[in-house]
């Protein structure tokens, strides 16, 4: 079975600090990739998705995250964080085989101070 | 994008009762529904999948008699937490999608918090 590891339960930073939130994934198959949001009070949200194509993939609200096949990761990035970002973030895999199956990780809770 | 509801946002109910919990897709029809179950400070781990009109396939470990799920209708998907213990108080969240394939979106609801006392 597959599962999905995130480095980091709590990161706090400042506004305008870059963003890096580490995930990877065990699964020898090919699989789909996904960050999912979970601002405070809220549901999920999707942030971004990889199916296949172009390994570094753009999403919303100025995030993006890059596919290394060979290292099993599936990192989210924002160069510049803002307080609105305060969050908890989800990396979530499926295999392209199953399809329906969501693993998600850890979560990571992120604050960012004014 | 699409919303997804459920309810009740909150329960509580005595050991030994039952609860069901509604999840409806709002604005379009799922015909794919999830159910999640997340533990304090830990992520959702899924615990059955329906496709409407069909019975639920239900992850390794939990209980098909104990978690029954209907999902009779494109918009609508139950869970009925049965003769509920305090265990199984946890925060349980559906999610709905279009179509069988993966590369549909999931589009989740805000999740309903069930304490058995």
């Amino acid at each position: 079975a597959q599962s999905v590891s995130q480095h980091n339960h709590h990161v706090i930073l400042s506004e305008a600090a870059s963003l890096e939130l580490g995930c990877n994934y065990s699964y020898g198959g090919t699989v789909n990739l996904f960050w999912y949001v979970q601002y405070p009070g809220q549901h999920l949200q999707l942030l971004l998705k990889y199916f296949s194509g172009d390994p570094l993939v753009k999403g919303i609200k100025g995030f993006e995250a890059e596919f290394i096949k060979s290292k099993f990761s599936f990192n989210l990035r924002k160069p510049s964080v803002q307080w609105s970002d305060t969050a908890e973030y989800f990396c979530a895999v499926t295999p392209r085989a199953a399809g329906n199956k969501l693993t998600f990780g850890g979560g990571t809770r992120v604050l960012v101070k004014p | 994008g699409a919303v997804v509801s459920q309810h009740p946002s909150r329960v509580i109910c005595k050991s030994g009762t039952s609860v069901k919990i509604e999840c409806r897709s709002l604005d379009f029809q799922a015909t794919t529904m999830f159910w999640y179950r997340q533990f304090p400070k830990k992520s959702l781990m899924l615990m059955a999948t329906s496709n409407e009109g069909s019975k639920a396939t239900y992850e390794q470990g939990v209980e098909k008699d104990k978690f029954l799920i209907n999902h009779a209708s494109l918009t609508l998907s139950t869970l009925t937490v049965t003769s509920a213990h305090p265990e199984d108080s946890s925060f349980y969240i559906c999610s709905a999608r279009w179509g069988l394939v993966a590369y549909n979106e999931q589009f989740f609801g805000p999740g309903t918090r069930l304490t058995v006392l």
